[in-house]
C-alpha cells in the first residue's frame, strides 16, 4: 500500500549541530505536514507545505517540499535541547476504503547531548 | 480554548475487561481522528468521522475494536474484549476542513 517513510529513526547530535530528517512518500502529495512530539507528549503541528519546491522557515526550522512533490525534509540549525522530540511528517493519502487518509511516518527521534 | 481533552490519561486493566477510552473535542471542528501509537509500527489511523458519521474505519484492527460519535462534542473508543498486545498509547485528535488536526493528551493503555 501507499506509504510514508521517514529516515534516519534515530539521531543523536551534539548541542549546536545541525540536524536533518527526509520523508518519502510512494506518492504524489498534494501537501505535507509536519509535527513534534516531545517525549510523553502528543504529536504538534508544525507547518504545512503545498506548492512543489516551497521552502518555509521557522526560526532556525528550514522544511522543504520536493520539486516532485513526493519528498520532504526538515532541516534544524544549532540544535537546542528544546529542540528534542521525534518528527513526523504526514501526508494525505487514498485509504483504499474510499477516502484520504494523513498518513504519518513513523518519525525521527532527536536527542540532543549538552 | 481546552483544547481536546481524553479521559482517561492512564488505563491499566486485565486482559478480557473491557476498555473505553472517551474524546472530546475542540468545539466547531467537524473532523475527529482516533490513532494508536506503538513503538513499532508507530501512529496509525484506527478511524475518523466527519459530522459525527465514521467515514472510515480501515484500521480498526478487528471486530474487538469500535467506535462511536453520538454528538459533536464526544467519541467513544472501545475495546472488548482487551488483549495485551492492545497495549498503545491512544490519540484523539480533530479539527475543521482545510486545518491541522489538534491531538489530545492521548490515553496510556495497559493491558496485563
Amino acid at each position: 500500500g501507499q506509504q510514508v517513510m521517514q529516515i534516519p529513526q534515530y539521531q543523536h547530535v551534539q548541542e549546536g549541530e545541525d540536524f536533518t530528517t527526509y520523508c518519502n512518500s510512494s506518492t504524489t502529495l498534494s501537501n505535507i505536514q509536519w509535527y513534534k512530539q516531545r517525549p510523553g507528549g502528543h504529536p504538534v503541528f508544525l507547518i504545512q507545505l503545498v506548492k512543489s519546491g516551497e521552502v518555509k522557515k521557522q526560526k532556525r526550522l528550514t522544511f522543504q517540499f520536493g520539486e516532485a512533490k513526493k519528498n520532504s525534509s526538515l532541516h534544524i540549525t544549532a540544535t537546542q535541547t528544546t529542540d528534542v522530540g521525534t518528527y513526523f511528517c504526514a501526508g494525505p493519502l487514498w485509504s483504499g476504503a474510499g477516502s484520504y487518509q494523513l498518513t504519518f511516518g513513523k518519525g525521527t527521534k532527536l536527542s540532543v547531548i549538552p | 480554548d481546552a483544547g481536546v481533552i481524553q479521559s482517561p490519561r492512564h488505563e491499566v486493566t486485565e486482559m478480557g475487561q473491557e476498555v473505553t477510552l472517551r474524546c472530546k473535542p475542540i468545539s466547531g471542528h467537524d473532523y475527529l481522528f482516533w490513532y494508536r501509537q506503538t513503538m513499532m509500527r508507530g501512529l496509525e489511523l484506527l478511524i475518523y468521522f466527519n459530522n459525527n458519521v465514521p467515514i472510515d474505519d480501515s484500521g480498526m484492527p478487528e471486530d474487538r475494536f469500535s467506535a462511536k460519535m453520538p454528538n459533536a462534542s464526544f467519541s467513544t473508543l472501545k475495546i472488548q474484549p482487551s488483549e495485551p498486545r492492545d497495549s498503545a498509547v491512544y490519540f484523539c485528535a480533530s479539527r475543521v476542513e482545510g486545518e491541522p488536526q489538534h491531538f489530545g493528551d492521548g490515553t496510556r493503555l495497559s493491558i496485563l
